[in-house]
């Protein structure tokens, strides 16, 4: 079953956002393994976390990853008019399987 | 620069099987494991699979197993989704997806993404 993700956020310039991704014991809980992608309309997704906190060369530090139990959350800082797009966390879930967010929706109003 | 190439879009009747191919610029995707990740129109991201593409051993999601095949040819680094018994549902873009070392558990670079449409 998919990660539960707030279906959309909104938030003014400069502001901080932080989009949970609430999974199960099975996959967010388990493991250290979650992963956060930037999608934009008619884009590839890109990657913006890895490894639950860990930031890939060429991102921004105003994105990090943190997580708690079966809790992970991304969290923007700074917000940005470029920040606009949908989130999706993903995670690893046992058997060599993976499972993703729901995904979020940020308007930068 | 574009790094990972797809097949282009297809338009198949329902009951029918669709290939989409994925092949990087830069690289052989034989060397990684590849993921297959779909997106149907208003819907979120969906993880279809994964294949080694050093032995070509694959894993699928439980809600494709059955339908799903994927396969690498290694005379020329390309992998590929088929999918069978197609169904209208299945309209949506598919992306391959690269993890870029065994166990890294993400995705860090992506196809452009196929368009399968499914329509009688």
């Amino acid at each position: 079953s998919a990660l539960t993700q707030p279906a959309s956020l909104s938030e003014s310039p400069g502001q901080s956002i932080t989009i949970s991704c609430t999974g199960t014991s099975s996959d967010v809980g388990s493991y250290n393994l979650v992963s956060w992608y930037q999608h934009r309309p008619g884009k590839a997704p890109k990657l913006m976390i890895y490894g639950d906190t860990e930031r890939p060369s060429g991102v921004s530090n105003r994105f990090s990853g943190s997580k708690s139990g079966s809790t992970a959350s991304l969290t923007i800082s700074g917000l940005q008019a470029e920040d606009e797009a949908d989130y999706y966390c993903c995670s690893f879930a046992g058997s060599a399987t993976y499972v993703f967010g729901t995904g979020t929706k940020v308007t930068v109003l | 620069q574009v790094q990972v190439v797809q097949s282009g879009a297809e338009m198949k009747k329902p009951g029918a099987s669709v290939k989409v191919s994925c092949k990087a610029s830069a690289y052989n995707l034989n060397n990684y494991y590849v993921h297959w990740v779909r997106q149907a129109p208003g819907q979120g991201l969906e993880w279809m699979g994964v294949i080694n593409g050093n032995d070509g051993t694959a894993n699928y999601a439980k809600q494709f197993q059955g339908r799903v095949i994927l396969t690498r040819d290694t005379s020329t680094g390309t992998i590929y989704l088929e999918l069978s018994s197609l169904r209208s549902e299945d309209t949506a873009l598919y992306y391959c997806a690269r993890e870029p070392a065994p166990g890294t558990s993400f995705f860090d670079d992506w196809g452009q993404g196929t368009l399968v449409t499914v329509s009688s």
